[in-house]
């Protein structure tokens, strides 16, 4: 039930075409649905993140699309550049009671130029 | 940059042995979170401080342990280590108890030969 599943685990996409990674969770405590994006040799940094009362967020070229009643959640980066190129993590947590902060397990994005 | 340092960088050890991981929040920060990351676990977090308490508490090991310092600063005690205990190690730090956003620092590698 604290799993977060990410898919897929790597990805190539090329210069100007569109990124979507998904994930998916079982819990329905989590509240707050963010992304992460790591360098090589640097800790994640927050890129994007979404509460359940609204069904996507848009940021620039990433959008997050939620769907609430199939415990799903995807981000998709536009116009996708090399610059993009890093590992995402999406992450599930339950900012109540007893706290929780769930990670999936990545995607390496590759974006060609 | 983030804000949280962490020390050392790098860290290579032998079996059996205790390493002592450092952390500085970003100022004015008060949670202080310790993730582990390995190729094939993706991020697990391990524990959460606040104000100098222990707030929450994940996947760690009772050979791991960790304390946060009345300067906010947090160490995470590696003992007996095997070699499944090489991994990054990341602090984060967010500004109240269940702050959303997570500030990661740059990690520690540790390497148990």
């Amino acid at each position: 039930q604290q799993q977060v599943k990410q898919s897929p685990q790597s990805l190539i996409v090329q210069k100007g075409g569109i990124s979507i990674i998904n994930c998916a969770y079982e819990n329905t405590a989590f509240d707050y649905f963010p992304w992460y994006q790591q360098f090589p040799g640097k800790g994640p940094a927050l890129l994007i993140a979404i509460r359940p009362d609204v069904s996507e967020k848009k940021e620039g070229r990433f959008t997050i699309s939620f769907n609430k009643s199939a415990k799903q959640f995807s981000l998709h980066i536009m116009d996708s550049q090399p610059g993009d190129s890093a590992t995402y993590f999406c992450a599930a947590a339950s900012t109540s009671g007893t706290y929780k902060y769930i990670f999936g397990t990545g995607t390496r994005l590759k974006v060609l130029a | 940059d983030s804000g949280v340092t962490q020390t050392p960088k790098h860290l290579i050890t032998a079996t059996g042995q205790r390493v002592t991981l450092r952390c500085s929040p970003r100022s004015g920060d008060l949670s202080v979170y310790w993730y582990q990351q390995s190729l094939d676990q993706g991020l697990q977090f391990l524990i959460q401080y606040y104000n100098g308490e222990e707030r929450a508490k994940g996947n760690i090991l009772e050979r791991f342990s960790a304390q946060q310092f009345p300067d906010l600063h947090s160490e995470l005690n590696l003992s007996s280590l095997e070699l499944g205990d090489s991994a990054l190690y990341f602090c984060a730090s967010s500004v109240g108890e269940w702050q959303e956003t997570q500030y990661f620092g740059p990690g520690t590698r540790l390497l148990v030969l």
